[in-house]
């Protein structure tokens, strides 16, 4: 059982927009930054996002993250069938001194 | 460009123990972290373990505790992660990742290595 809680899937037509919760504690999420990751079938996952609503260079801006309190968001925009994936949320946890990954949210386009 | 290159697929016994290499080209080495991530099939990602080469210091996963070995070589920008006592349930596929300036705030992946653990 993750740390961090995702829905394990959401889904929506192309164009439209998602949304990813990422559920944690005040031992991680409340008390630290946020990344997201987007896991392609058959690949190794990327950083979509940082330090809670950073984009790495050569992410859209399709993409933003944002953090209140013990959660965190991922939104994608303008849905594309390209982003069709498996994301998942990330931090670091202050009491087990490790890092700790939600446990993942399969995006479908519809 | 950092690119992390990792070593070819193993396939152990029960009970053994497998050493994955995950070597760095571009940007610095030393002052990031390296962290390791396992996958199993069909799973999602955990969280093994790290390290900051330049001060040769790693912390573990409470889960690979005893189990898991994590060194770094400065000299050839190259992590490793040693898994020893090896079951069926450590069949994954195991990725070195750096960080974005965190430690845990992974930027840079590896292609994943393919531990296979069958009698």
């Amino acid at each position: 059982q993750s740390l961090l809680t995702q829905p394990p899937s959401v889904s929506a037509a192309p164009g439209q927009k998602v949304t990813i919760s990422c559920s944690g504690s005040n031992s991680n999420i409340g008390n630290n930054y946020v990344s997201w990751y987007q896991q392609l079938p058959g690949t190794a996952p990327k950083l979509l996002i940082y330090d809670n609503n950073k984009r790495p260079s050569g992410i859209p801006d399709r993409f933003s993250g944002s953090k209140s309190g013990t959660s965190a968001t991922l939104g994608i925009t303008g849905l594309q069938t390209g982003d069709e994936a498996d994301y998942y949320c990330g931090t670091w946890d202050n009491t087990l001194r490790a890092g700790v990954f939600g446990g993942g949210t399969k995006v479908t386009v519809l | 460009q950092v690119q992390l290159v990792q070593s070819g697929s193993e396939v152990k016994k029960p009970g053994s123990s497998v050493k994955v290499s995950c070597k760095a080209s571009g940007g610095t080495f030393s002052t990031y972290t390296i962290t390791w991530v396992r996958q199993a099939p069909g799973q999602g990602l955990e969280w093994m373990g790290r390290i900051i080469p330049t001060l040769n210091m790693a912390n573990y996963a409470q889960k690979f505790q005893g189990r898991v070995t994590i060194t770094a070589d400065t000299s050839t920008r190259t992590a490793y992660m040693e898994l020893s006592s090896l079951t069926s349930e450590d069949t994954a596929l195991y990725y070195c990742a750096r960080d974005v300036d965190k430690g845990y705030d992974l930027g840079y992946w590896g292609q994943g290595t393919l531990v296979t653990v069958s009698s």
